[in-house]
């Protein structure tokens, strides 16, 4: 089955400095990519997605690139705030079930 | 956002009883997913629920677990004879028809003692 794997496990940035968070996945079939971003103690929260047919989508400071052949996609903020800080995992999902498979998520600290 | 909700905030139990977890009021969506976690790591995925019926089930969720739908809207997951590894926090999920995108309740956090 689909497995996902994520790093850093933690990453430290100062205020208005981006922030990275890579994921590479195992099943060539998945065909979408959500980002969540939890706060403590909160549910995840949809941040951003990408579809297997885009390679890349903004909003913002969010970023999302995803690169089928070596199936990785990977998570960019621009000019992080303090409000930031959270943990963020990526996910991707195979055809057919629509059922999340979680990366180890990347707790994110920015400085102020 | 879709609004979905969790009864109970919190529940606590003695290992070997029963739990039910409630996901509540579901409105217009057919598609409901439960996934746990446990404190500090992933969220990890447990079964799949459409049309009143499992269409997909991870390995986590064994026996001791089933999901219904008993009247029409309210989404459960019920634990039998709870086990100290049970102890996670269990989030519910809904998507609707034609999208790929979930929206996660906030939560029960289940401590079993």
């Amino acid at each position: 089955g689909e497995n996902v794997e994520q790093h850093p496990s933690t990453l430290s940035v100062q205020e208005g400095d981006s922030a990275v968070i890579k994921c590479t996945y195992s099943d060539s079939a998945s065909n979408y990519f959500p980002w969540y971003k939890q706060e403590l103690g909160k549910r995840p929260q949809l941040i951003i997605d990408i579809r297997s047919n885009v390679g890349e989508k903004k909003d913002q400071r969010i970023a999302v690139t995803l690169n089928k052949t070596a199936k990785h996609f990977s998570l960019h903020i621009t000019e992080t705030q303090p409000e930031d800080s959270a943990v963020y995992f990526c996910a991707a999902s195979p055809p057919g079930t629509y059922k999340y498979i979680f990366g180890t998520g990347t707790r994110l600290k920015v400085l102020a | 956002e879709p609004e979905v909700t969790q009864t109970p905030s919190h529940q606590v139990t003695q290992m070997g009883q029963e739990v039910i977890l409630r996901c509540v009021p579901i409105s217009n969506h057919l598609y409901f997913y439960w996934y746990r976690q446990i404190l500090g790591q992933k969220v990890e995925f447990l079964v799949s629920f459409y049309n009143n019926e499992i269409s997909e089930k991870s390995e986590i969720f064994d026996d001791q677990f089933s999901v219904e739908r008993p009247d029409g809207s309210n989404f459960t997951l019920k634990i039998r004879s709870t086990k100290l590894e049970d102890s996670a926090m269990y989030f519910c999920a809904k998507r609707a028809s034609g999208s790929n995108e979930q929206f996660f309740g906030p939560g029960t956090r289940l401590t079993v003692l």
